[in-house]
Order: C-alpha cells, then sequence, then structure tokens
C-alpha cells in the first residue's frame, strides 16, 4: 500500500530534550516536506526536499532541522523543543512539484511541548 | 503577504443545503497548480482536486463542483446538498511551476447540522 508514515503519533516531552520525527515514503517520491500545523493558521511549511541531499527551509524553519539521505526517510529533529513548537506536525511527499503533483500526507503527529 | 487566502474561517449550513468554500489565490507564475484538501475530524489530510492554471474548465465530481475563475484568481469549492460527513476542515492550496514550496490557506471549517 502506497502510503506516507509518521512516527511516533503522540509525543509529550519536556524544554530542552531534543527528539525526532520520523518520515518514511514508500512511493520512490521526489518530493518531501514538513508542515505544522496550528489553530487558525493553517498548515505552514517547515521545510523541504527537492531530492537525496537536497533540502531548504520553508516558512517556518526555526528551531527544526532535517536531513534527506534517502530518497524515502526525511526526519524531523528538534534539538531543544521549546513549547512554542507544541503543534500538530504532517509530513507529505509528492513525485515532484513542478508537474503540479498533489502532496501525499501522512497521519500527523501531535507534538507537546512541557 | 498571504498566497492563498481563505476568508471564511467557519461556516455551519444545515444538510441538504448547498453551501461554497472561497479561496482567493495570489502568484505571479503563468503556470500554477490549485489543490484542495479536506481534514475530517479524524485529522487526515485527504486530496480532493487538483487544477492546472490552463484549465479553467469547472470540475463536477458528484456533490462536489469547483469554479476555477483566473479573472477574479479564485478557486471555489461548492457542496451541494450537503451531509454530516462533510463536516470538515478544507483547505486550499497553490504551488508554483517556478517554486519550491506548497502554499495552504488557513482553512474553512464546515459544520453540516443534521
Amino acid at each position: 500500500e502506497a502510503q506516507v508514515t509518521q512516527n511516533p503519533r503522540y509525543l509529550i516531552t519536556v524544554t530542552g530534550k531534543k527528539l525526532t520525527v520520523t518520515c518514511s515514503q514508500n512511493m520512490n517520491h521526489e518530493y518531501m516536506s514538513w508542515y505544522r500545523q496550528d489553530p487558525g493558521l493553517g498548515l505552514r511549511q517547515i521545510y523541504y526536499s527537492m531530492n537525496v541531499e537536497v533540502t531548504d527551509k520553508g516558512d517556518v524553519p526555526e528551531g527544526y532541522k532535517v536531513s534527506r539521505k534517502e530518497k524515502r526517510n526525511f526526519p524531523l529533529i528538534l534539538e531543544s523543543p521549546s513549547p512554542n513548537q507544541t503543534s500538530l506536525y504532517f509530513c507529505a511527499s509528492s513525485l515532484s512539484l513542478a508537474g503540479g503533483y498533489e502532496q501525499f500526507f501522512g497521519p500527523g503527529t501531535r507534538l507537546t511541548v512541557l | 503577504a498571504q498566497k492563498v487566502t481563505q476568508a471564511q474561517t467557519e461556516i455551519s449550513v444545515v444538510e441538504k443545503e448547498d453551501v461554497t468554500l472561497d479561496c482567493v489565490y495570489e502568484t505571479r507564475d503563468t503556470t500554477y497548480y490549485l489543490f484542495w484538501y479536506k481534514q475530517p475530524p479524524s485529522g487526515e489530510l485527504v486530496f480532493l482536486i487538483r487544477r492546472n492554471s490552463f484549465d479553467e474548465q469547472n470540475e463536477i465530481s458528484g456533490r462536489y463542483s469547483w469554479n476555477f475563475q483566473k479573472s477574479t484568481s479564485s478557486f471555489n469549492f461548492t457542496i451541494t446538498a450537503s451531509q454530516v460527513v462533510d463536516s470538515a476542515v478544507y483547505f486550499c492550496a497553490l504551488s508554483e511551476h517556478t517554486g519550491n514550496q506548497f502554499y495552504f490557506g488557513t482553512g474553512t471549517s464546515l459544520t453540516v447540522i443534521p
């Protein structure tokens, strides 16, 4: 089954404790992306990757890191989480962005930083 | 500046009423793509439709229809004879052929009252 998976689905942590949210897709997609969803703000892009080893900042990259060492994986790293990073996070992938292909989304990760 | 504007934050309708969700976009590209996604209460993001900038034909899919008007930079979504299962948050989104990002509106929360 074609899908985007994220882990964990729920995470409660404390300020400053490094964490990683994993994202994996099995569709051989080139484009991958991370979003955060906050009430009233919709989905905002954190980082995106056009292909392996090619990543770039989205609209709200502060406090986040990513890497794309393999085509299928795109982990999101919070080196020192803070309460303002409490949010619902979505990973997404697309065949490519230039061709106007839709994005497929993971199930979401609800993160709470105390 | 917001590239995708969904001015309606929340809409409530009674079952079987028709409802239109507005989406206005902003881009300088001549080639771009517009999308609608649905986020039901369960939280996942479901792709509904994609439109490219060269195709202004309206589309109908069952009770759903989309009206794309380049002259007003709008891509509105109408649900005919709404049902309780249509209750969800609906997002409009834009990607540009020359760009690397995907832009979402802030979403419209639709509640269909039985």
